[in-house]
């Protein structure tokens, strides 16, 4: 089915570890962003995309980088997980303002 | 800078009751609107939008939504809800225009909980 692919889908982590979230879009879309949803707190933007071969950081960055690897992939690394960065990221991404996200299904990610 | 805010992170009503959930934004440009639903552990779909002419949007499942730019507001409404819209849901604003790059700035989330 078309959409925005995530995987994994469930982590658990120990502090000091580093791991790579991927998302994936079949949908040629141009943008694409990543947010951490925790509770009380909606969702904030780590860091978006707004075209293949650009990144910026959004509202939260710290402790996280991304890597826009061509139009289809954007991939989110934790070099050095902390128990504040436990919560659930999610990928979407964009082809026109008008459109609206399509959101991947998240990853649950506990840092312990 | 644009911000949103839900004035209610928990809504809970019985069945077949009417229910509003309300969203106010802040922002010195025209933007677009967005109410999403999360089911839940599930990502985030669209429900409805505004982005301009007719002040009320409708959604396919009931839900409709009025954009009032003097009170800055764009509360969510059904008449009857059913046990299956418990959720949560999100408001979020976008400022259009190639500067913005798309971002959507989320409210905090209102939680619906449908009682039988």
């Amino acid at each position: 089915n078309a959409g925005v692919t995530q995987t994994p889908k469930f982590q658990v982590l120990k502090t000091g570890q580093s791991m790579t979230l991927q998302c994936a879009q079949d949908m040629n879309h141009n943008s694409m962003y990543w947010y951490r949803q925790d509770p009380g707190m909606g969702l904030r933007l780590i860091y978006y995309s707004a075209s293949e071969g650009t990144t910026d950081k959004g509202e939260v960055p710290n402790g996280y980088n991304v890597s826009r690897l061509n139009k289809r992939e954007f991939s989110l690394r934790l070099e050095s997980a902390a128990p504040s960065q436990t919560s659930v990221y999610f990928c979407a991404s964009l082809q026109r303002e008008y459109n609206g996200y399509t959101f991947g299904s998240g990853t649950r990610l506990t840092v312990v | 800078a644009q911000s949103v805010t839900q004035l209610d992170s928990q809504v809970p009503v019985f069945e077949e009751a009417p229910v509003e959930l309300r969203c106010n934004y802040s922002s010195s440009v025209s933007v677009y609107l967005f109410w999403y639903v999360q089911y839940p552990n599930q990502g985030l779909q669209l429900l409805l939008k505004y982005l301009s002419g007719s002040t009320l949007v409708e959604s396919i499942n009931g839900f409709e939504a009025e954009f009032n730019k003097s009170q800055t507001s764009f509360h969510l409404r059904k008449p009857s809800v059913h046990i299956s819209d418990t959720a949560e849901y999100f408001c979020a604003v976008t400022v259009p225009g190639s500067s913005n790059t798309g971002k959507l700035i989320f409210g905090q989330g209102t939680t619906l909980q449908v009682k039988p």
